[in-house]
């Protein structure tokens, strides 16, 4: 199986400050159709997951441009440009590309 | 709008059986793959079966192949999970999502406890 390693697992940020989260798999993610089926997700306490970004930087409509996920191959980074107070929550990476799909082990992101 | 509602959870006894169903409603059903992820208390996401649109082809976690069962009826728009030889371990939040590669609309979820 694909192993997808977070890091941090907890980042405590201030608001109106950067924060960065980082996904590596243990295999790469390019699908044979060319595409990274990488894809970020947050969890508010008590809520379903909301899909954040999908194929590594493709934002989804509606998430704010503060989001943005970048990477390639086995390297993925979610960056928030600057943290608001509805940002509380845990974030998951998930690769869609090799059976079984496989999620990170989520980053809690809490305000100082 | 787009929507998952799910229903069936509840407390089952080891080795119990149980059926999750989950109703899509605002979204052309029968062209989007299906999938079940579930969250164990505390805990973070897990994979656990994907149907194709036809429901010709399905996909599960070895934690649960040979126990659970993934269907959909096109026509009612409903994707179903049938849970059987339930362990104490599967206690989870099982949450339905549309899609595969590219899960995006979530179901509230359905709680399974399974407990004696």
């Amino acid at each position: 199986d694909v192993v997808m390693t977070q890091s941090p697992l907890s980042l405590p940020v201030t608001l109106g400050q950067p924060a960065s989260i980082s996904c590596r798999s243990s295999q790469s993610l390019v699908y044979s159709d060319g595409n990274i089926y990488l894809n970020w997700f947050q969890q508010r306490p008590g809520q379903s997951p909301r899909r954040l970004i999908y194929k590594v930087s493709n934002r989804d409509s509606g998430v704010p441009d503060r989001f943005s996920g970048s990477g390639s191959g086995t390297d993925f980074t979610l960056k928030i440009s600057r943290v608001e107070a509805e940002d509380v929550g845990v974030y998951y990476c998930m690769q869609g590309t090799h059976w079984p799909r496989t999620f990170g082990q989520g980053t809690k992101v809490e305000i100082k | 709008e787009e929507q998952l509602v799910q229903s069936g959870g509840g407390l089952v006894q080891p080795g119990g059986s149980l059926r999750l169903s989950c109703a899509a409603s605002g979204l052309i059903f029968s062209t989007y793959a299906m999938s079940w992820v579930r969250q164990a208390p505390g805990r973070g996401l897990e994979w656990v079966s994907t149907i194709s649109t036809s429901g010709g082809s399905a996909f599960y976690a070895d934690s649960v192949k040979g126990r659970f069962t993934v269907s959909r009826d096109n026509s009612k728009n409903t994707l179903y999970l049938q849970m059987s030889g339930l362990r104490d371990e599967d206690t989870a939040v099982y949450f339905c999502a549309r899609g595969d590669r590219l899960v995006d609309v979530w179901g509230k979820g359905a709680t399974v406890i399974v407990s004696s």
